[in-house]
């Protein structure tokens, strides 16, 4: 079956305009959880969605938002884009949401501010 | 407070030669410990997890993964390495659902 897919794969933005991510997770899975990957911070763990409610979320300013809709498929949103913004964003689904779960990583949007 | 370290940030191997990846973690409750391989540009794959049970595990491609509870420590093996190994290795701990702590990564380096 299909895996994660995250589109696009590569974006490009100006500082202070805003992007929406979209992630379509694995048929039959539930739980999407984003991360923000970056050269000197690594991987940053900003929110978990599972039916379309936000279970968990990082530490990361409100201009980071999500949502789920209710065929799992997510978005992420950041607004008023700042240079340290440009990361690879990725998106990981899960059929639940134990700490047990094992989690499909997409290959990610790589999101460029300038 | 939870964290995940991996001491090494990037190692050179010759080919055929064996490899330890290093992963140490903090973690108040039993950990759920995982490895990840991410390939440049790509996600990350899963390669090995470990729950409970014995605690040296089995992955893909060849790889092992030890838990120590007493060092605190999950290091990630391979008898042998191939060209193809080449990536970025990380070690994280289940927190919950689909988030984890990672570590920072060990970047490894396959020579002929």
């Amino acid at each position: 079956k299909a895996g994660v897919t995250q589109t696009p794969r590569y974006l490009i933005k100006t500082r202070g305009q805003q992007v929406t991510l979209s992630c379509s997770p694995i048929s039959g899975h539930r739980s999407v959880s984003w991360y923000q990957q970056t050269p000197g911070q690594g991987l940053q763990f900003l929110f978990e969605y599972f039916s379309e409610t936000q279970r968990n979320k990082g530490n990361f300013p409100g201009r980071f938002s999500g949502r789920q809709f209710s065929n799992s498929r997510s978005e992420m949103n950041v607004s008023t884009l700042e240079l340290g913004d440009s990361a690879l964003y990725l998106c990981a689904s899960s059929s639940g949401t134990g700490r047990y779960t094992e989690a499909f990583f997409g290959q990610g949007t790589r999101l460029t501010v300038v | 407070a939870q964290s995940v370290t991996q001491p090494d940030i990037h190692i050179t191997v010759s080919e055929g030669a064996s490899l330890e990846l290093r992963c140490n973690y903090s973690y108040g409750a039993t950990p759920y410990l995982f490895w990840y391989v991410q390939s440049p540009g790509q996600g990350l794959q899963l390669l090995l997890k470990y729950f409970s049970g014995d605690t040296l595990v089995q992955g893909i491609k060849g790889f092992e993964a030890e838990f120590k509870r007493s060092q605190s420590s999950f290091n990630l093996r391979k008898p042998s390495v191939h060209w193809s190994d080449a990536a970025e290795y990380f070690c994280a701990v289940g927190a919950s659902g689909n988030q984890f702590y990672f570590g920072t990564g060990t970047s490894l380096t396959v020579i002929p």
